[in-house]
């Protein structure tokens, strides 16, 4: 099975910071990751695919990048509506998710 | 618009079976492969397994296997996800998602989830 590793597991910035999340695949999964943003007593919302595709709709201070087995998330300015945990999945190999990142505003 | 309406919160004794349901709308139902994924509380999203709607073919997770069922009646768009032999530490919210109309495998449709609790 492959595993996901997501660092750090909490963050705290402040708004307008630019915030960077890392996940770490234990073997090569391509480009085959998604990021989603999960609110309180919501489901996950898809943020990005295939790496660095940003899905229709979400902000572009969202983005994505890397491939094999490292990968980060970065919001380029984080706004008080990004409080979440935010969480990497990948699918080169049935489907395993990281698990989770959760972003405070100072 | 793409909807995935789940069924409601259920409480089930331990050694029993739980049958969680998807109803899909807004989209044809065989076209997309319809993942279950849950997340105990306090803790990170699990995934659990998916069916093909148009096949009923099936996979799950190595952790679920000879324990979970997933089916789906085409006939009125809906998925469903059996698991039995309940432990406490079932106790979750389930969610079901769609699979991405851009890529085989994120997920870009989520139901509002159902939560099972497990307990004496």
């Amino acid at each position: 099975d492959i595993q996901m590793t997501q660092s750090p597991s909490t963050l705290s910035a402040s708004v307008g910071d630019r915030v960077t999340i890392t996940c770490r695949a234990s073997q090569s999964i391509n480009r085959w990751l998604a990021w989603y943003q999960q609110k309180p007593g919501r489901a996950p919302k898809l943020l990005i695919y295939k790496a660095s595709t940003l899905e229709s709709g979400v902000p572009s201070r969202f983005s994505g990048s890397g491939s094999g087995t490292e990968f980060t998330l970065t919001i380029s300015s984080l706004q008080p509506d990004d409080l979440a945990t935010y969480y990497c999945q990948q699918y080169n190999s049935f489907w395993t998710f990281g698990q989770g990142t959760k972003v405070e505003i100072k | 618009q793409v909807q995935l309406v789940q069924s409601g919160a259920e409480v089930k004794k331990p050694g029993a079976s739980v049958k969680v349901s998807c109803k899909a709308s807004g989209y044809t139902f065989a076209d997309y492969h319809v993942f279950w994924v849950r997340q105990a509380p306090g803790q990170g999203l699990e995934w659990m397994g998916r069916i093909s709607p148009n096949s009923g073919g099936t996979d799950y997770a190595q952790n679920f296997q000879g324990r979970v069922t997933m089916t789906r009646d085409t006939s009125i768009s809906t998925a469903y996800m059996e698991l039995n032999r309940l432990r406490s530490d079932d106790t979750a919210v389930y969610f079901c998602a769609r699979v991405s109309h851009y890529d085989s495998g994120s997920l870009d449709y989520w139901g509002q989830g159902t939560l099972v609790t497990v307990s004496s």
